[in-house]
């Protein structure tokens, strides 16, 4: 079935630094993707959609100044936490896919220092 | 977005059937039901979908009311590798409609 990557699986980074996730669709074309994040036993929270070459959609609350998305192929979206702070700790998952039903990236586990 | 309502937690026995309900009293008619699960630090993956009909495939059976204000999601003979959060989510079929999720029943399969 399709899969769908990220990368880094973690990553731990000083407070007021930056840090990249890519979120990859392996083996289908996805114009649209979208970024959630998860607190622990808390569910997912959608921040964001991503789209083919123009502007990312963000859900009502979510920084776009902070939460960077480039979706510049139909097989990459990028989001940069910038200038991360401990609260945003936290489990990035990225998901694409068509018609029926969507595929999940592993996650990316963030913890900010 | 036509809302969902699942119990916080349920509760089996491995080997046992499962039967997770979800209400959706304010469904329209072109939501599909959709259900995805959580194993613990992973994505979520898909269990199963359907609109009118009960479903059946290799991971469970969704069964649906007949006025579809409710259903069921059905594993038929649960495993440890079960334990999950199971989400029940409405959205069209079609289109890049933006996947919404509760907060999901969190069973627990005990061996």
């Amino acid at each position: 079935g399709a899969v769908v990557s990220q990368h880094p699986s973690w990553v731990i980074c000083k407070s007021g630094t930056s840090v990249k996730i890519e979120c990859r669709s392996l083996d289908f074309q996805a114009t649209t993707m979208f970024w959630y994040r998860q607190f622990p036993k808390q569910s997912l929270m959608l921040m964001a959609t991503s789209n083919e070459g123009s502007k990312a959609t963000y859900e009502q609350g979510v920084e776009k100044d902070k939460f960077l998305i480039n979706h510049a192929s139909l097989t990459l979206s990028t989001l940069t936490v910038t200038s991360a702070h401990p609260e945003d700790s936290s489990f990035y998952i990225c998901s694409a896919g068509f018609v029926g039903r969507r595929y999940f990236g592993p996650g990316t586990r963030l913890t900010v220092t | 977005d036509a809302k969902t309502t699942q119990p916080n937690s349920m509760e089996s026995n491995e080997e046992e059937p499962v039967h997770l309900p979800c209400n959706h009293s304010t469904i329209s008619g072109t939501d599909y039901i959709h259900w995805y699960r959580q194993l613990p630090s992973q994505g979520p993956e898909y269990v199963i979908h359907g609109l009118t009909s009960n479903v059946n495939n290799r991971m469970a059976s969704l069964a649906i009311a007949e006025d579809r204000k409710s259903s069921t999601l059905i594993l038929h003979r649960a495993t440890l590798r079960d334990a999950a959060v199971y989400y029940c989510i409405l959205r069209l079929l079609q289109g890049a409609q933006k996947l919404v999720f509760g907060q999901g029943t969190r069973l627990t399969i005990n061996p």
